[in-house]
């Protein structure tokens, strides 16, 4: 079955990059998403990045997708202490019959940004 | 601006009471979605929705049943909860085919003694 895997803690500086990373197991996927969630709050969507392309930059967001490795990162320049919340990443899969996407997601890893 | 509502932000419950979770969206989105969220599990779905009166098994559906009698509403049950229930509970909600993006409430916190 699908598995989301990405380290649970990262701790950076203020001012430095941030990068997380992420693999997946699942090759059929279309989309692949990360979600930003601060403290007390839901997940809310940050960027996501279609199968077909390697690189996506959104401000200081820059995803890179290996789908032969089946890897994916997340890259924050310049990170700020607002930065600091749980990132998830996740996979879409397609429900036969139903035609709609279902995300699968990983454990989060938590960014602790030091000023 | 969008927005999906969670009823309760806190609740506390005891062994065996029956436990209602609501969800409302105001995006008439198709799908909706209830997960559970665990230090250390991330987010586990319990069930999801993609129409009225539709429902499917997520990854963990034991203990719980949910209802989608109005489309913008999903409502959560736990028929007779158990302190193993007790968790973070986020509905989301997506518009069907097209990117998959969520969006999720704030969250329910359950505490069952």
């Amino acid at each position: 079955g699908e598995d989301v895997e990405q380290s649970l803690f990262l701790s950076v500086r203020e001012g430095d990059s941030s990068v997380i990373n992420c693999t997946y197991t699942d090759s059929s996927s279309t989309y692949l998403y990360w979600y930003k969630q601060e403290p007390g709050a839901g997940l809310q969507l940050l960027t996501y990045i279609f199968s077909n392309m390697d690189m996506k930059q959104d401000q200081r967001l820059t995803v890179l997708l290996n789908k032969k490795d089946k890897h994916l990162s997340l890259r924050i320049a310049d990170t700020q202490t607002g930065d600091s919340a749980i990132y998830f990443c996740a996979e879409s899969r397609t429900e036969s019959g139903a035609g709609s996407y279902q995300l699968t997601f990983g454990k989060g890893t938590k960014l602790s940004v030091i000023p | 601006d969008v927005k999906v509502t969670q009823s309760s932000r806190y609740l506390v419950k005891r062994t065996g009471e029956k436990v209602f979770l609501e969800c409302v969206q105001d995006m008439d989105h198709e799908n909706m979605f209830w997960y559970r969220q665990d230090p250390g599990l991330g987010l586990r779905l319990i069930y999801f929705s993609y129409d009225v009166k539709m429902k499917e098994k997520g990854d963990i559906p034991e203990g719980y049943s949910v209802s989608r009698e109005k489309k913008e509403r999903f409502s959560l049950i736990l028929e007779s909860a158990s302190t193993n229930q007790t968790s973070m509970y986020l509905c989301a909600s997506s518009f069907a085919q097209v990117t998959g993006e969520l969006f999720f409430g704030e969250g329910s916190r359950l505490t069952v003694l």
